[in-house]
C-alpha cells in the first residue's frame, strides 16, 4: 500500500539557518505531494504542493521538489525564522476522492 | 478568508457513551473528510463524504462510527459508544473539488477526543 515516511524530529534550529525535512513516498500510481503545516493550537495548513514528476511547490520561501527517481519530495527554507516553529507534514494523495495518507510529521523549533 | 470551523474544541466523554463532533465546511465546498490523529501518532484518514453519501472510509471507520449532513451545513461525526482509544484529535476537512490536489483540503483546528 501506499506510505509517507518522513525524518523524525524534533529539529532544533536557530534562526537564519538552513532547513530540510526529507519525506520519502511509496505509492502505486502517480500521486499528488503535499506539505502541510500546524502552528500550535491550530489545524493543519496546505504549505505547499506538487502533482506531478519535476514540478516545484513554493510557499513562503519553502520549497519542494517533486523526484520521481528517487520518490522523495524533501522540503527546504534557506533561512527559518522563529514563526516556522510548528509540526510539518509530508502527505500523498493517489485517490479520486482526494483521500490524504500522511506522514507521522516532523516538530521543527526555532530559537532565536 | 473562509475557514472550516469545528466545534466544540475539546470534548470529555465517559466511554461507552455517544459522542458527535460537529464541522462547518467551506460554504461553497462539496467534499467533506473527517480525520484522525491519536497522540504521538499519524494523522489517518477515516471517511470521505460527497452528494449525501459516503464516498470512501477506512478500516478504522467501523459500524460505531457514522456521518451525516443534516442541514446542508454542518458535517457531523457520531461515534456511537465511546472507547478508550477513540481519544484522539479529531480534524474536518473539506474541498472544493474532488482529485488528487488540484484542489487542496482545508482542514479545521480539530476536536480534541478525550475518553475517560
Amino acid at each position: 500500500g501506499n506510505s509517507v515516511t518522513q525524518m523524525e524530529g524534533p529539529v532544533t534550529l536557530s534562526e537564519e539557518a538552513f532547513l530540510t525535512i526529507n519525506c520519502t513516498y511509496t505509492a502505486t500510481g502517480y500521486p499528488s505531494l503535499f506539505w502541510y503545516v500546524q502552528y500550535p493550537g491550530e489545524g493543519l495548513q496546505l504549505l505547499l504542493k506538487a502533482t506531478k514528476a519535476d514540478d516545484k511547490g513554493s510557499n513562503k520561501g519553502f520549497e519542494a521538489t517533486y523526484r520521481k527517481e528517487t520518490t522523495s519530495f524533501h522540503l527546504e527554507k534557506g533561512s527559518v525564522q522563529v514563526s516556522d516553529s510548528a509540526v510539518y507534514f509530508c502527505a500523498l494523495s493517489t485517490d479520486s476522492w482526494g483521500k490524504l495518507q500522511f506522514g507521522a510529521g516532523t516538530q521543527v523549533v526555532v530559537t532565536p | 478568508e473562509p475557514e472550516v470551523t469545528q466545534t466544540p474544541s475539546h470534548q470529555v466523554t465517559q466511554m461507552g457513551q455517544e459522542v458527535i463532533l460537529r464541522c462547518v465546511p467551506i460554504s461553497n465546498h462539496l467534499y467533506f473528510y473527517w480525520y484522525r490523529q491519536i497522540l504521538g501518532q499519524k494523522v489517518e484518514f477515516l471517511v470521505s463524504f460527497y452528494n449525501n453519501e459516503i464516498s470512501e472510509k477506512s478500516e478504522i471507520f467501523d459500524d460505531q462510527f457514522s456521518v451525516e449532513r443534516p442541514d446542508g451545513s454542518n458535517f457531523t461525526l457520531k461515534i456511537r459508544s465511546t472507547k478508550l482509544e477513540d481519544s484522539a484529535m479529531y480534524f474536518c476537512a473539506s474541498s472544493e473539488v474532488r482529485g488528487q490536489g488540484n484542489q487542496p483540503q482545508h482542514f479545521g483546528d480539530g476536536t480534541r477526543l478525550s475518553i475517560l
